[in-house]
């Protein structure tokens, strides 16, 4: 059974700093990997989305990495600012179509 | 990009009550559609998946006789909390797959958030 989990569960930077975000899957069989951002209760916004054939993607300050074999992934932010604050959420596509969440690291960008 | 709706927004019932959720894809149809189920300070899971035409496939331990789930054509899937208890009380996400992108990207929506008094 697949697990995906996220370190660390919570993360707090001054303004400006560049930060990484864990993610770590158990079952390396994925389709794809994504990052999605959820504001306090808000729903998700799709960040970045890593085919299993893909060694990273980046959107601006937003760079994605995926090593499929060791089952694990990076969310690198870079100059992290006060409205990046929200929780990260990690989640990988199996054979099935679904999506399997970790639990999340909430960020919080202090000015 | 590929927009996903939720209907209501937010949501207060009576015990006792049904409520219907709608999940519509806007742009693209949707074979395929999920439903999430996210309790506070928890990650999002997996309640069922939702095929059109045919019947739902449900995660271990969802009861298919209370969350019932519908998906009559390829933008729209509903699904109905019958009989709904306080514990029922949760943020319910929608997610719907693009058939039509290679990627598999899964597309969500902005959620229900369901109240059971």
């Amino acid at each position: 059974k697949q697990e995906v989990t996220q370190i660390p569960a919570a993360l707090s930077v001054p303004e400006g700093e560049n930060l990484v975000l864990n993610c770590s899957f158990t079952d390396s069989a994925i389709y794809n990997l994504q990052w999605f951002r959820q504001d306090p209760g808000k729903g998700l916004t799709s960040l970045l989305l890593i085919q299993s054939s893909q060694r990273e993607q980046t959107s601006g300050r937003l760079n994605a990495s995926l090593d499929k074999s060791s089952g694990r992934s990076t969310l690198y932010i870079a100059a992290s600012q006060p409205g990046d604050s929200a929780t990260y959420l990690c989640a990988v596509q199996g054979s099935q179509g679904n999506l399997i969440f970790g639990k999340g690291t909430k960020l919080s960008v202090k000015p | 990009g590929a927009v996903v709706s939720q209907h209501p927004s937010w949501v207060i019932c009576k015990s006792g009550t049904s409520v219907k959720i709608e999940c519509r894809s806007l742009d693209f149809q949707a074979t395929t559609m999920f439903w999430y189920r996210q309790f506070p300070k928890q990650s999002l899971m997996l309640m069922a998946t939702s095929n059109e035409g045919s019947k739902a496939t449900y995660e271990q331990g969802v009861e298919k006789d209370k969350f019932l789930i519908n998906h009559a054509s390829l933008t729209l899937s509903t699904l109905t909390v019958t009989s709904a208890h306080p514990e029922d009380s949760s943020f319910y996400i929608c997610s719907a797959r693009d058939e039509l992108a290679a990627s598999y990207e899964q597309f969500f929506g902005p959620g229900t958030r369901l109240t059971v008094l």
